[in-house]
């Protein structure tokens, strides 16, 4: 079965981190690039970041830069996400997914609470 | 940055008859080789999103065809024949022209009269 199956998120007070991982099956992970999306509570989807097959080319929103860092580990078929200095509007359910021509796969998510 | 901007951005329709879906891109969404990377997306009540159109107007697998999508440059459109219960959620325009830069309209939520 095609999938992608979020962990790793919970409460966490503002300015922690956290480290989210999407673990791949069914498709051969290695071949597509990959992307982080967000969706605030009663809000819209907002893309998060991506990052190439062979994580070549990496790409963060502005909201982002330079507190969360996505990365993959092929041999593992698993793609994560490092969130540092979390922030109140960084809370929102995040889902991994793999957008290409011919389909396209979104995990579950996994719901990331930042409040003290 | 691309900006996608959806209209409107409330779509009440009685069952069975006709939706339309306005996303407007801040600059052009033709890449260099041609093609044009708009998507459209549905998110049903508690639900992740599933893609319905990409490029423009190709319909996923499984996608009813009562789904359509058109446009070309900056302005696209997406269109539902007769509004089904089942179509009720959010829909969202997504431009992939500019990889991994992705961008998402503010959504727009049908519900039925």
């Amino acid at each position: 079965e095609v999938q992608l199956v979020e962990s790793g998120g919970g409460l966490v007070k503002p300015g922690g981190s956290l480290r989210l991982s999407c673990a791949a099956s069914g498709f051969t992970f290695s071949s597509y690039s990959m992307n982080w999306v967000r969706q605030a509570p009663g809000k819209g989807l907002e893309w998060v970041s991506s990052i190439s097959s062979s994580s070549s080319y990496i790409y963060y929103a502005d909201s982002v830069k330079g507190r969360f860092t996505i990365s993959r580990d092929n041999a593992k078929n698993s793609l994560y996400l490092q969130m540092n200095s979390l922030r109140a509007e960084d809370t929102a359910v995040y889902y991994c997914a793999v957008i290409v021509d011919a389909f396209d796969i979104w995990g579950q998510g996994t719901m990331v609470t930042v409040s003290s | 940055d691309v900006v996608m901007t959806q209209s409107p951005l409330s779509l009440p329709v009685t069952l069975g008859q006709p939706a339309s879906i306005s996303c407007r891109s801040s600059q052009s969404l033709v890449y260099s080789d041609g093609n044009t990377y708009l998507n459209w997306f549905q998110q049903r009540p508690g639900q992740s999103p599933r893609r319905l159109i990409y490029k423009v107007s190709n319909r996923d697998s499984g996608v009813p065809d009562r789904f359509s999508g058109s446009g070309s440059g900056t302005d696209f459109t997406l269109k539902i024949s007769r509004v089904e219960a089942e179509d009720v959620g959010v829909y969202y325009c997504m431009q992939g022209t500019h990889w991994l830069m992705y961008t998402f309209g503010q959504g727009t939520k049908l519900e039925i009269k």
